[in-house]
């Protein structure tokens, strides 16, 4: 069974500063999604990572995915306050349905001045 | 429209009540997944559809839920005999097709929070 662990649950940013938010998952698997959610909102696609070493960037976010590792990684750099929501990471579970996907438990981000 | 719309955004029932969850992907997006997000969780897999056939119902909690996309763009998620349990984000979502050249990036809706006192 497909687990997949977020850490850290809950990470306070200061203004300026950089952080990074890790997604560690159980078996074999090259796609990896993240998305953004704001409280009372739905899910917005930041990512989609599918290969080992894919890095994109969007502003000051930026993922990575390490196949062999099972690892993604986010990184928020010179955190603003726009970017508090909650932010999930996802990973495929088969092949033959791409949008069936296991979900960690999110990382809540609060960025404070 | 453009995004992924679902309706009721709320419902709130009683126990043992039947209730149902319309989606309406984007146009032209083949493949429909329903999720469901209980509070301070991430998303569960429920039911994906390929077209008009339920591909993969493996993520149905039981046989109270039920789920049917019948002519490939509207579905509706149908919970029988509600319980207290049941109550959550049902998120719908799309994409544009399963399998082959697809990256698997899915849309989601807003979802219908639906509440069983």
């Amino acid at each position: 069974e497909l687990k997949v662990e977020q850490n850290p649950l809950f990470l306070s940013m200061q203004e300026g500063k950089n952080y990074t938010i890790y997604c560690n998952y159980s078996t074999t698997s090259d796609r990896l999604y993240w998305y953004r959610q704001d409280p009372g909102k739905s899910l917005e696609s930041l990512f989609v990572l599918l290969s080992n070493g894919a890095v994109k960037q969007e502003g000051r976010l930026m993922a990575s995915l390490d196949t062999k590792a099972r690892l993604s990684t986010l990184h928020i750099t010179a955190a603003v306050h726009d970017l508090s929501a909650t932010y999930f990471c996802a990973v495929g579970q088969t092949t033959d349905s791409w949008g069936k996907l296991q979900f960690g438990a999110g990382t809540q981000v609060v960025v404070t001045p | 429209g453009a995004g992924v719309s679902q309706t009721p955004s709320n419902k709130v029932t009683e126990k043992g009540k039947y209730v149902e969850l319309r989606c309406d992907p984007i146009s032209g997006h083949t493949a429909l997944y329903w999720y469901r997000q209980s509070l301070g969780q991430g998303p569960e897999f429920l039911i994906y559809f390929q077209g008009t056939g339920a591909a993969d119902d493996s993520g149905l909690p039981n046989d109270r839920f039920f789920a049917v996309r019948p002519e490939g763009s509207v579905s509706t998620l149908k919970i029988q005999r509600t319980e207290r349990g049941d109550s959550a984000v049902y998120l719908c979502a799309s994409s544009r097709f399963s399998g082959g050249a697809n990256t698997g990036e899915l849309f989601f809706g807003e979802g219908s929070r639906l509440t069983v006192l």
